[in-house]
């Protein structure tokens, strides 16, 4: 069984502070790896996507890939109250096929 | 219109109604998607369309039937649902084949109730 695991959490940061979301999956043969934020009712928002070893930046958003590891990792630098919401890991294991985690509830505490 | 739409965003119907779900995707892409999302739950792939043809099924049972006209819009035919049906319905679509990232896109969802 393909699988994507995640901590649910929830994970309660201050705010200001880094939040650090973690998440492994068991394909080796996976090539792409995106972090979602969907809020409560809402549907999964594309935030970052990395395709190679190391980090990715993108604004306050730093992903991080170790595929030797099997390990996929997402940095909220200067956490806002507005960053709370659950964090979905996907992984892209072949064409058409993505496997997603079952998601880290994140809150910030104001 | 921009990125993925889907209506209606909620649906009450009951065990012996018949009702579709409608997507549409105004992003060129070449692949379509249902997922639906139960509480604690990751979201589970229903189907899954390239270029109009059915490319994934994963084992849904016969009371949802999906239909893809063109490349751009997907729908999800719906008849006596049980009330485990009830879920948050997801249509997605990204370009696959060929493409430089294969970054997947989610429209807004159908809340859909099965009394």
């Amino acid at each position: 069984q393909k699988e994507v695991e995640q901590n649910s959490g929830p994970l309660s940061v201050p705010e200001g502070a880094i939040a650090s979301l973690n998440c492994t999956y068991s394909d080796r043969g996976s090539q792409s790896f995106f972090w979602y934020r969907q809020y409560s009712g809402k549907s999964p928002e594309l935030i970052m996507s990395i395709y190679s070893n190391g980090d990715k930046e993108d604004g306050r958003f730093t992903a991080q890939l170790n595929k030797a590891s099997q390990y996929v990792s997402l940095l909220i630098r200067d956490s806002q109250p507005s960053d709370s919401a659950t964090y979905l890991c996907a992984v892209n294991i072949r064409t058409y096929k993505y496997i997603f985690g079952t998601g880290t509830r994140l809150k910030v505490l104001a | 219109e921009t990125g993925v739409t889907q209506t209606p965003r909620h649906l009450v119907m009951g065990m012996t109604n018949k009702k579709s779900l409608k997507c549409e995707q105004h992003l060129g892409h070449n692949a379509m998607y249902w997922y639906k999302q139960s509480a604690k739950k990751p979201l589970e792939l229903m189907f899954v369309y390239s270029l109009e043809e059915r490319v994934e099924n994963n084992s849904v049972p016969s009371r949802f039937s999906p239909e893809c006209p063109n490349s751009s819009h997907l729908f999800l035919h719906l008849h006596t649902l049980q009330p485990e049906d009830s879920a948050l319905y997801l249509c997605a679509s990204s370009q696959e084949e060929g493409a430089s990232s294969y970054e997947q896109y989610f429209g807004p969802g159908t809340r859909l109730t099965v009394t």
